[in-house]
């Protein structure tokens, strides 16, 4: 089956400078890569995907990129805001198996003032 | 905002005792899904459902059982509490054909 991992786990960056979160994933058939946001005491929300015919997406202050050769995502965030501080998950979806979306373990993302 | 709940959202229980975790969604989504979330941040999925009279077990094994008698509505049960179950408790939906899962805010359940 699918296997995503995902680093680093902890992230702690200046407000102001730019975070990077990069996951890997095993499954060639994987087409499908969406990031969640979860803040505390919430659910995941998702704040970006990307599909697996493009290379690059960006929705202002963050960007995903993907490198299908490799099999590596990653997810950028510019100027960082206390706001940002929270757990990311990046997952990739197969369409098959059980659910078809695989999680990575999480990055808790830490914004210092 | 996902139409999408949880109750409760926070529960103390004892022991030995028997509880349901409710999960409703709005949407109508077919599928339906719970994840057992660890101190870690780790999502572990224990159950799923396609839809109405399905449900399938998950990645993790777990004592949970679930039921799925409407659309909306898809119960966590645990028969016996025991403080191993202690954990956040995350449910959520997607659409047929869709990609983007949908999460409620999930039950943090401690057992003493």
């Amino acid at each position: 089956g699918e296997n995503v991992e995902q680093h680093p786990s902890t992230l702690s960056v200046q407000e102001g400078d730019s975070a990077v979160i990069k996951c890997t994933y095993s499954d060639s058939a994987s087409n499908y890569f969406p990031w969640y946001k979860q803040e505390l005491g919430k659910g995941p929300q998702l704040i970006i995907d990307i599909r697996s015919n493009v290379g690059e997406k960006k929705d202002q202050r963050i960007a995903v990129t993907l490198n299908k050769t490799a099999k590596h995502f990653s997810l950028h965030i510019t100027e960082t805001q206390p706001e940002d501080s929270a757990v990311y998950f990046c997952a990739s979806y197969s369409g098959g198996g059980a659910d078809g979306l695989t999680f990575g373990k999480g990055t808790h993302l830490i914004i210092q003032p | 905002e996902a139409d999408i709940y949880q109750t409760p959202r926070y529960l103390v229980i004892g022991t030995g005792k028997k509880i349901t975790l409710e999960c409703s969604q709005t949407m109508g989504h077919d599928k339906m899904y719970w994840y057992q979330q660890d101190p870690g941040m780790e999502l572990h999925l224990i159950h799923y459902s396609y839809g109405v009279n399905s449900t399938e077990k998950g990645d993790l094994s777990s004592e949970s059982t679930v039921s799925r008698i409407r659309t909306e509505h898809f119960p966590l049960t645990l028969e016996s509490a025991r403080p191993s179950h202690t954990s956040q408790y995350l449910c959520a939906s997607r659409a047929q054909g869709a990609t983007e899962a949908f999460f409620g805010q999930g039950t943090r359940l401690t057992v003493v």
